[in-house]
């Protein structure tokens, strides 16, 4: 059963930083692309960032390129998300999600997670 | 990257179909075939409910369906039952290799 489990989230004071990690297990980790995708409270999900299979490709939405960081160790089957710089605006629940395949284009996002909750307030 | 666009809400009543819009542009929706739908009950995780615009994944009820005309995706649900209650969202693969979601619709069952 594919199983993934974040962890790494809590209270961070606004300019401060967070890693988050994403646990998995049940499948052969490194040939699959996986992504972060966040829920603020009461609010849509927002898809946050993504890395190819091998890890050597990283993509970014406009509103966290250059605060964070997406990497993924394939011998340890997990997923990190750094986080630079925060704001109010990303407290939210950070998701991780498989994708199918190596491929981080043209794909969809099955499991996720159950998500970790980030909280970015003075 | 602006947000794909969807009805706030929509609402049926047992039994009767409903139909989800999700509006984007030449640069996402109406440029690929490949927009996925989730649904996500309160407190849970985000479940993949189609894929490919059309595609059903192993496991999900075949009243769930997906269409596109042009910049507009669309999800039916037919034969509406209390548990499609749930929020759903679409999203798409884009023209600079990201991803975004829709705003969101909230599903009522009368």
């Amino acid at each position: 059963e594919v199983q993934l489990l974040e962890s790494g989230g809590g209270l961070v004071q606004p300019g401060g930083s967070l890693r988050l990690s994403c646990a998995a297990s049940g499948f052969t980790f490194g040939t699959y692309a996986m992504t972060w995708v966040r829920q603020a409270p009461g609010k849509g999900l927002d898809w946050v960032s993504g890395i190819r299979g091998n890890g050597d490709s990283t993509y970014y939405a406009d509103s966290v390129r250059g605060r964070f960081i997406v990497s993924r160790d394939n011998f340890k089957n997990t997923l990190y998300l750094q986080m630079n710089s925060l704001t109010a605006d990303d407290t939210a629940i950070y998701y991780c999600a498989r994708m199918k395949g190596e491929s981080f284009h043209r794909n969809w996002f099955a499991p996720w997670g159950q998500g970790t909750l980030v909280s970015v307030s003075s | 990257q602006s947000a794909l666009t969807q009805p706030a809400s929509v609402s049926g009543s047992p039994g009767q179909s409903i139909t989800i819009s999700c509006t984007g542009t030449s640069s996402d929706v109406g440029g690929y075939n490949y927009v996925s739908w989730y649904q996500q009950h309160p407190g849970k995780t985000p479940k993949l409910i189609i894929y490919d615009v059309s595609d059903r994944p192993s496991g999900v009820s075949s009243r769930f369906s997906g269409s596109k005309s042009v910049n507009t995706a669309s999800l039916t649900i037919s034969g509406l039952q209390a548990e499609d209650e749930a929020d759903y969202y679409c999203n798409s693969y884009t023209r600079d290799n990201t991803y975004v979601f829709g705003t969101g619709t909230k599903v009522s069952v009368l």
